[in-house]
């Protein structure tokens, strides 16, 4: 069964560091999210992408977080200057059509 | 816009009890309804979903939920949990457009006891 791949599973990073957490999605879909998850706390969407650029984004999605497809196969979430509020589990989702979201397995990122 | 309720953060339930995770969403457009399971440390599963069709959808392992229009809502249950249920289920919808986004409920954890 096809899957979406999420690297690495868990990063700490410094405050202030900039990250790069990676997605490879499932081949023929098209349209890509990132979702976070504080930990115990609800799942939030961050920004969706669709046709090379953002289709939509959440107010969490500030001028510090970015997204690309630089390679036509990897979908990158970039945080430029993490924050401690920043910590959270970070999933990748993406889907072929009208159909169900399929997620990764997550990203754990921790800023000490 | 949508939003998704989940009454419940917490369900205690015994083994071979019966159990219901409730959920209600609000929404101006026409959705799609999702449930999905996350074990200890692993990552979002879709367990079921309503798409169109029978308001009655099941999962493999013997969830099932039903679409309620007039009442708004997706209620998960399951006849008979086993311990391995014991996981964070999150109801989850969207609108019925392709792109659209998922919003999630705040997750109901089913903490299954011997």
């Amino acid at each position: 069964e096809p899957e979406v791949t999420q690297t690495p599973s868990h990063q700490v990073t410094q405050m202030g560091q900039e990250v790069i957490l990676r997605c490879v999605p499932i081949s023929n879909h098209l349209y890509f999210y990132w979702y976070r998850q504080i930990l115990g706390q609800k799942v939030e969407f961050l920004v969706s992408f669709y046709n090379n650029e953002i289709s939509e984004k959440s107010e969490i999605f500030d001028d510090q977080f970015s997204v690309e497809r630089p390679d036509g196969s990897n979908f990158t979430l970039k945080i430029r200057s993490t924050k401690l509020e920043d910590s959270a589990m970070y999933f990748c989702a993406t889907k072929g059509g009208r159909t169900e979201a399929f997620f990764g397995q997550g990203t754990r990122l921790t800023v000490v | 816009a949508q939003s998704v309720t989940q009454l419940d953060s917490q369900v205690p339930v015994f083994e071979e009890a019966p159990v219901e995770l409730r959920c209600n969403y609000s929404s101006s457009v026409s959705v799609y309804l999702f449930w999905y399971v996350q074990y200890p440390n692993q990552g979002l599963q879709l367990l079921l979903k309503y798409l169109s069709g029978s308001t009655l959808v099941e999962s493999i392992n013997g969830f099932e939920a039903e679409f309620n229009k007039s009442q708004t809502s997706f209620h998960l249950r399951k006849p008979s949990v086993h311990i391995s249920d014991t996981a964070e289920y999150f109801c989850a919808v969207t609108g019925v457009n392709a792109g659209n986004m998922l919003t999630f409920g705040g997750g109901t954890r089913l903490m299954v006891k011997p």
